[in-house]
C-alpha cells in the first residue's frame, strides 16, 4: 500500500526559508520509474504543481518558482525533501506530496494528507 | 504554460441527476488530461487519466472524454458523495499546470 506523509512546520515568517520532508512507503524512491511531486493549494485556491524529482534524481521545476525551489530524496530514508526560500504571505497554503502514476504518465495516483504552511510575522 | 479553463464555476445538481463538466486547454494537449475530486479537508483523488481512462477503483458512473483542447467529465447519476470539487490537469507540455476548479453542490 503507497502512502505519502509530509512534515514540517506550520509557521514560518517572512523571508525565512521552509522545508518539508515527504516521508513514502509501499514503495522505493529507488525503483525505475517512480517520480514524486510536490503541489500546493493557497485556502479555497487551485492546485498548483511546483516540482517533481525521478528515481534517476532528474527534476523538473515550476518555471515561475524555480530560483526559490529546490528538490532532493534521501534514499536511504525513503524520503523526498522540498526547500523554498525568501517566503511570503502568498506561499501559504497546504503542501502536498503526491506519488507519480507512471514515469511517463505524469499524472498524481497518492497524494500525502497535506501539510498546512502559514506564513505570517 | 498551457492555461486549463473550466466551467462552470459552480453546478448545483440533485443526486440522480447527470453532472457534465468542461475543460478547455488554451492548446493542443492531445489526450494528455486528468481529472480529480476533491472534498473537504482532504487530498484530490485521481477519477481519469489520458482523458478517458478511469483510475483504479473508481466507479463506473465516473467517464472522461475528449480531446485537443475541449474535454469532458460526466457523472452519469449523481450519488451524494459526488459533491465535492473536481480539477482537470494536463501534463502534455511542461509546466504540469490544472484548471481552477469546478465546484458541484447539492441542489
Amino acid at each position: 500500500q503507497i502512502t505519502l506523509k509530509e512534515s514540517g512546520p506550520t509557521l514560518v515568517k517572512p523571508t525565512q526559508t521552509l522545508t518539508l520532508t515527504c516521508t513514502c512507503s509501499g514503495f522505493s524512491l529507488r525503483d525505475t520509474g517512480v517520480g514524486v511531486a510536490w503541489i500546493r493549494q493557497p485556502p479555497g485556491k487551485a492546485l498548483e504543481w511546483l516540482v517533481l524529482i525521478y528515481w534517476d534524481d532528474d527534476k523538473r521545476y515550476s518555471s515561475s518558482l524555480r530560483s526559490r525551489l529546490t528538490i532532493s530524496k534521501d534514499t536511504s530514508k525513503n524520503q523526498v525533501v522540498l526547500t523554498m526560500t525568501n517566503m511570503d504571505a502568498e506561499d501559504t497554503g497546504t503542501y502536498y506530496c503526491a506519488h507519480l502514476l507512471t514515469s511517463y504518465s505524469l499524472y498524481f495516483d497518492h497524494w500525502g494528507q497535506g501539510s498546512l504552511v502559514t506564513v505570517s510575522s | 504554460e498551457i492555461v486549463l479553463t473550466q466551467s462552470p464555476a459552480t453546478l448545483s445538481l440533485s443526486p440522480g441527476e447527470r453532472a457534465t463538466l468542461s475543460c478547455r486547454a488554451s492548446q493542443n494537449i492531445r489526450t494528455y488530461l486528468a481529472w480529480y475530486q476533491q472534498k473537504p479537508g482532504q487530498a484530490p483523488r485521481l477519477l481519469i487519466h489520458d482523458a478517458s481512462n478511469r483510475a483504479t477503483g473508481i466507479p463506473a458512473r465516473f467517464s472522461g472524454s475528449g480531446s485537443g483542447t475541449d474535454f469532458t467529465l460526466t457523472i452519469s447519476s449523481l450519488e451524494p458523495e459526488d459533491f465535492a470539487v473536481y480539477y482537470c490537469q494536463q501534463r502534455n507540455i511542461w509546466p504540469i499546470t490544472f484548471g481552477q476548479g469546478t465546484r458541484l453542490e447539492i441542489k
